[in-house]
């Protein structure tokens, strides 16, 4: 098994543009999370689903877009990119909502 | 509101010295409790969890015990080695949402020789 594989690795963005990272499983897992990590400031939830086309929002939606359409892949898209939007994505799954798996992560500049 | 505290670093060790993270957690209920570990450059893997009061997780030397009376999930090792050296984040599932995980800010751990 992969595990959880995110793409690309790194990206550079010019505020305005859009992007998509993407994030697919390959354990079956019902539950996906979007998590964004900053200094000193831990991980924090952006988006989450409990399974196919049910998706909610977490502590720091605003700016970011997700829909889950397969149980294996929930994007993460990136309307119009700020300076703010900065920082490492993490994308987590989990079967029972218990233990999460995580990705290696996507590193974002927005210039 | 649910929140999870955990000690600032950076924590830095000499090899073989015995090791404590602070973690402490404001829940209402019985949440589940959990310790990740992030290597340079890597993702997050999970440590060690404990789902219950006064269950104590392990792994790999690493121990944490849940304390329902002092809301806490302090992790130790007897004896840190130099590739224990990572960033360890305490977390808990504080609300109903099975995968809605809060973290700490994370505690960098250096071990020296």
């Amino acid at each position: 098994n992969a595990g959880v594989t995110q793409t690309p690795k790194f990206q550079v963005l010019k505020t305005g543009q859009s992007m998509t990272l993407q994030c697919a499983q390959d354990m079956n897992h019902e539950y996906m999370s979007w998590y964004r990590q900053d200094p000193g400031m831990g991980l924090r939830l952006i988006h989450y689903s409990v399974g196919a086309g049910i998706t909610d929002q977490g502590e720091v939606p605003n700016g970011y877009n997700v829909s889950r359409s397969t149980t294996e892949d929930f994007p993460l898209r990136l309307l119009s990119a700020a300076p703010s939007q900065t920082s490492v994505y993490f994308c987590a799954s989990s079967y029972r909502g218990d233990e999460q798996f995580f990705g290696p992560g996507t590193r974002l500049t927005v210039l | 509101g649910n929140s999870v505290t955990q000690m600032e670093g950076p924590v830095t060790l000499s090899e073989e010295a015995f090791l404590t993270i602070n973690c402490t957690y404001t829940a209402t209920g019985y949440p589940s409790l959990f310790w990740y570990v992030q290597y340079p450059g890597e993702g997050l893997q999970l440590l060690l969890k404990a789902t219950k009061a006064d269950d104590k997780g392990s792994n790999k030397g690493f121990e944490a015990t849940y304390r329902k009376e002092t809301t806490s999930f302090h992790l130790e090792k007897g004896s840190v080695q130099v590739s224990d050296s990572a960033v360890y984040f305490c977390a808990g599932i504080l609300t109903g949402g099975g995968n809605k995980l809060t973290f700490g800010t994370g505690t960098q751990l250096k071990v020296e020789l």
